[in-house]
């Protein structure tokens, strides 16, 4: 069965420091990968998306993501992380029954 | 362009009682799906639909009845609430011929008491 795990319930970064977002699927194909960011009380927003072709994915807001077969992984990624980045960021995966993760919710340090 | 609607943003129901979730997107997507969020779980798919006439169950599909009679609409019915079907509900649509971008309506808060 097809699952998404984010390991990461809550993490919390210093503005300006680098982030990782960890994300692993299991699919029985390459499936449809997206990230997805949620502030409070709000609905979600697509940062960005793979479905094949280069295994790293640029989105908004200065967000990449690495698509690596061989670990069944699909992290996100941001250099300089901002202040107004603190949210809720959810890993999804599938098709047409895309699966998402339980979420890791980031908090940004001044 | 209003996207994806979702009606109401906001009910209480008693247990027992029914009711339905509306949904509906004006981009013409083939692709419709209902999601529940609840802390800590992220987003689990309901039920979905890849065209009129056609559903599908997701992860939790007990307790919640679909149809899609129209492109435009798939409503998400309760037949009997329950407590544990309080919730954040939403609808998405999805347009499958380019890029797979997903439109994720605003969001139907529920509670059952």
């Amino acid at each position: 069965a097809q699952s998404v795990t984010q390991p990461d319930i809550h993490i919390t970064v210093s503005e300006g420091a680098s982030l990782e977002l960890r994300c692993n699927y299991s699919y029985g194909a390459t499936p449809y990968l997206f990230w997805y960011v949620q502030s409070p009380g709000q609905g979600l927003q697509l940062l960005l998306k793979y479905f094949s072709g280069d295994t790293l994915v640029q989105g908004i807001k200065g967000f990449e993501a690495e698509f690596k077969r061989s670990q069944s992984s699909f992290n996100l990624r941001k250099p300089s992380v901002h202040w107004s980045d603190a949210a809720e960021y959810f890993c999804a995966v599938g098709y047409n029954d895309m699966r998402f993760g339980a979420g890791t919710r980031l908090t940004v340090k001044p | 362009n209003a996207g994806v609607t979702q009606t109401p943003k906001f009910q209480v129901l008693k247990t027992g009682q029914s009711m339905t979730l509306q949904c509906a997107q004006d981009m013409n997507h083939e692709y419709m799906s209902w999601y529940r969020q609840d802390p800590g779980m992220g987003l689990r798919l309901i039920h979905y639909s890849v065209g009129a006439g056609i559903t599908d169950q997701g992860e939790v599909p007990n307790g919640y009845n679909v149809s899609r009679s129209t492109t435009e609409d798939f409503p998400l019915r309760l037949l009997s609430a329950a407590p544990s079907q309080t919730s954040v509900y939403f609808c998405a649509s999805r347009d499958m011929t380019a890029g797979n971008t997903i439109y994720f309506g605003e969001g139907s808060w529920l509670t059952v008491v």
